[in-house]
């Protein structure tokens, strides 16, 4: 049982346009969701988060955007870099727990 | 700047072996978190512990495999008996007092993993 769900494996886009990646969960009892980054061989790093109160939260290049009716969220990266190749991890938490529930990951590649 | 350091970063045992895997949380974290990463899969809970405290186990397999965070030392997932099927990527993660929901820019931080692989 899947509670966290990203069905693109894999985006390609071309530098300086935008990337979207997407994610879907099942749990309305998560109330924070995360995106980490992941290069081969290296743990993930932490991007950008938001809570479950807020439907959007800005950093630099990134964004996302939760709609919570939909239970839906979506990272934009503009404009999309070569550096930003890297597998994409959307991650959620809540219902009183602190584990990270993970998606299996969109693997973005930029091309110059 | 030390993050969160686990070795050793690769591990090869035969099965029947016994497998251990250290994490250092980062400095000011006393919070660790163990996760399993399977080829072509997202990174799975297994444990949460607290100083001298398992806190969730719930993603933890009942038999072979045991987790401790002492008083002083890192923070130990130990695998006793390995098999083929534990082979995986091991990745540790720690934060700082509180709830991640509430930690804003202070989420889980996460170590380079441990490779594990059983021949």
């Amino acid at each position: 049982d899947q509670q966290v769900k990203q069905n693109s494996p894999s985006l390609s886009v071309q530098e300086g346009r935008i990337s979207i990646l997407n994610c879907d969960y099942t749990n309305s009892m998560f109330d924070y969701f995360l995106w980490y980054k992941k290069y081969p061989a290296e743990g993930p790093t932490f991007l950008i988060s938001i809570s479950s109160i807020k439907d959007k939260n800005e950093d630099g290049r990134f964004t996302v955007f939760l709609n919570k009716s939909a239970k839906h969220l979506s990272l934009h990266i503009v404009p999309s870099q070569p550096g930003d190749s890297a597998v994409y991890f959307c991650a959620a938490i809540g219902g009183g727990s602190e584990k990270l529930v993970f998606g299996k990951g969109t693997k973005l590649t930029v091309n110059p | 700047n030390a993050g969160v350091m686990q070795n050793p970063r690769h591990l090869v045992r035969r099965r029947g072996q016994e497998a251990r895997l250290r994490c250092s949380p980062m400095k000011g974290h006393s919070h660790v978190y163990w996760y399993r990463q399977l080829p072509e899969e997202g990174l799975k809970f297994m444990v949460y512990l607290q100083k001298e405290n398992i806190i969730d186990e719930s993603g933890m397999p009942k038999e072979r495999f045991s987790a401790e965070f002492p008083k002083e030392g890192p923070s130990i997932l130990r695998i006793q008996q390995v098999v083929r099927g534990d082979s995986a990527a091991y990745f540790c993660a720690s934060s700082p007092p509180g709830s991640t929901s509430d930690a804003g820019d202070q989420p889980q931080h996460f170590g380079d993993g441990t490779r594990l692989s059983i021949l």
